[in-house]
């Protein structure tokens, strides 16, 4: 059965540093998103993409964060400068289409900022 | 951002009994409803969904009911079994058009843990 992958599964990184996160949706999927989880939190909606452009966004995905669709299967959450509060885990989701409702979930990426 | 709620942050129900979920929503302009299921280290895992113009929806073991006078969903399991033990987070996504199509807003998420 398709699944969406995740890499790294864990990245440490320092405060300021940019790190890029890694998602391969599903092959057949058109609408993306990003989510994050931090710790003892709600999941939350951070960014969604749609025919190579954000079709939404949310308050926390500011001028510090980015997408980018670069090949026909890979899809990036860039942070261009870690804070500590950027600490979380980070799930990539994937949509078929406009008539399919729900999202696949990868199995995240924990990201630490130290 | 309160407008998805789970009130019961745990459940602990015995191997073939019942687990009942419940969920709670505020904004109206929500059309469809989804569990997912997660294990720790995991993504969630899409389980079951209901649109808004249902009031149930069976998948084996598992049935969702919607209320929309009420704004309350619940997930039933039956029977339940010690694999179903994970954490359930209701989702519901916005009406096409409206401010939050397509994104999924989350509950806090129930642990449930079956018993043997």
């Amino acid at each position: 059965e398709p699944e969406v992958t995740q890499t790294p599964s864990h990245q440490v990184t320092q405060m300021g540093q940019e790190v890029i996160l890694r998602c391969v949706p599903i092959s057949n999927h058109l609408y993306f998103y990003w989510y994050r989880q931090i710790l003892g939190q709600k999941v939350e909606f951070l960014v969604s993409f749609y025919n190579n452009e954000i079709s939404e966004k949310s308050e926390i995905f500011d001028d510090q964060f980015s997408v980018e669709r670069p090949d026909g299967s890979n899809f990036t959450l860039k942070i261009r400068s870690t804070k500590l509060e950027d600490s979380a885990m980070y799930f990539c989701a994937s949509r078929r289409g406009f008539s399919s409702y729900e999202q696949y979930f990868g199995p995240g990426t924990r990201l630490t900022v130290t | 951002d309160q407008q998805v709620k789970q009130n019961s942050p745990s459940l602990s129900v015995q191997e073939g009994r019942i687990s009942i979920l419940n969920c709670d929503y505020t904004n109206s302009m929500f059309d469809y409803f989804l569990w997912y299921k997660k294990y720790p280290a995991e993504g969630p895992t899409f389980l079951i969904s209901i649109s808004s113009i249902k009031d149930k929806n069976e998948d084996g073991r598992f049935t969702v009911f919607l209320n929309k006078s009420a704004k309350h969903l619940s997930l039933h399991i039956v029977p339940s079994q010690p694999g179903d033990s994970a954490v359930y987070f209701c989702a519901a996504r916005g009406r096409a058009g409206g401010t939050s199509y397509g994104k999924l807003t989350f509950g806090q998420g129930t642990i449930l843990t079956v018993h043997p």
